[in-house]
């Protein structure tokens, strides 16, 4: 199975700042990444695919980038909506799996 | 407007049986693979199982193989999971998420709000 590491497992920042949580896959996924935004007692909201293409209808100061093993995820302006739990996600081999989240703090 | 709307989940004891499902409106069902994604609470995302649009391709984690088991009525526009012999680690919200096309991608475009499975001994 693809082990998925996400780092940081959380973080708080300031209302504007830039924020970038990384992904590591175990072995090669080439682009097939995918980032979702969990908010407290919802569900996952797709926001990125194909590690870099911003989902229909997400605010464009979420963006991603990488391939192969390394993957970022970036949030550039953050906003007081965006705190919400962050996960990357495989979906180049199966079992699917997911990292282990990043908990996104206003500062 | 797409909807996935889980149902099933409760309090099970122990090595017994629960039957999930979930009834889809807002798209055609049977245009698209569908999946069971779980998470225990606080805690990170777990896929379970997935399944395409004819049935013909399915897939399941690890710790579900050979327990579970994900099926799909397109005529009734539904999913299921019959999950079997149930461990305390098998509780979890469970998620119904419809893919973004007709096999099995892994590109998860709409989520129910999930239903609560509880195995106590």
């Amino acid at each position: 199975d693809i082990q998925m590491t996400q780092s940081p497992s959380s973080l708080s920042a300031s209302v504007g700042d830039r924020v970038t949580i990384t992904c590591q896959a175990s072995q090669d996924i080439r682009k097939y990444l995918n980032w979702y935004q969990q908010k407290p007692g919802k569900a996952p909201k797709l926001l990125i695919y194909d590690a870099s293409n911003l989902e229909t209808g997400v605010p464009s100061r979420f963006s991603g980038s990488g391939s192969g093993t390394d993957f970022i995820f970036t949030i550039s302006s953050l906003q007081p909506e965006d705190i919400a739990t962050y996960y990357c996600q495989q979906y180049d081999n199966l079992p699917l799996t997911f990292g282990g989240g990043t908990k996104v703090e206003i500062k | 407007e797409v909807q996935l709307v889980e149902s099933g989940g409760g309090l099970v004891q122990f090595g017994r049986s629960l039957t999930l499902s979930c009834a889809v409106s807002g798209f055609t069902f049977e245009d698209y693979a569908m999946h069971w994604v779980r998470q225990v609470p606080g805690k990170g995302l777990e896929w379970v199982s997935g399944i395409s649009w004819n049935s013909y391709i399915i897939g399941y984690g690890d710790s579900v193989k050979g327990r579970f088991t994900i099926s799909r009525d397109n005529a009734k526009n539904s999913l299921y999971l019959q999950m079997n012999s149930l461990r305390a680690e098998d509780t979890a919200l469970y998620f119904c998420a419809k893919d973004f096309r007709d096999i099995l991608t892994g590109r998860f475009d709409n989520w129910g709000q999930g239903t609560l499975v509880t195995v106590s001994s």
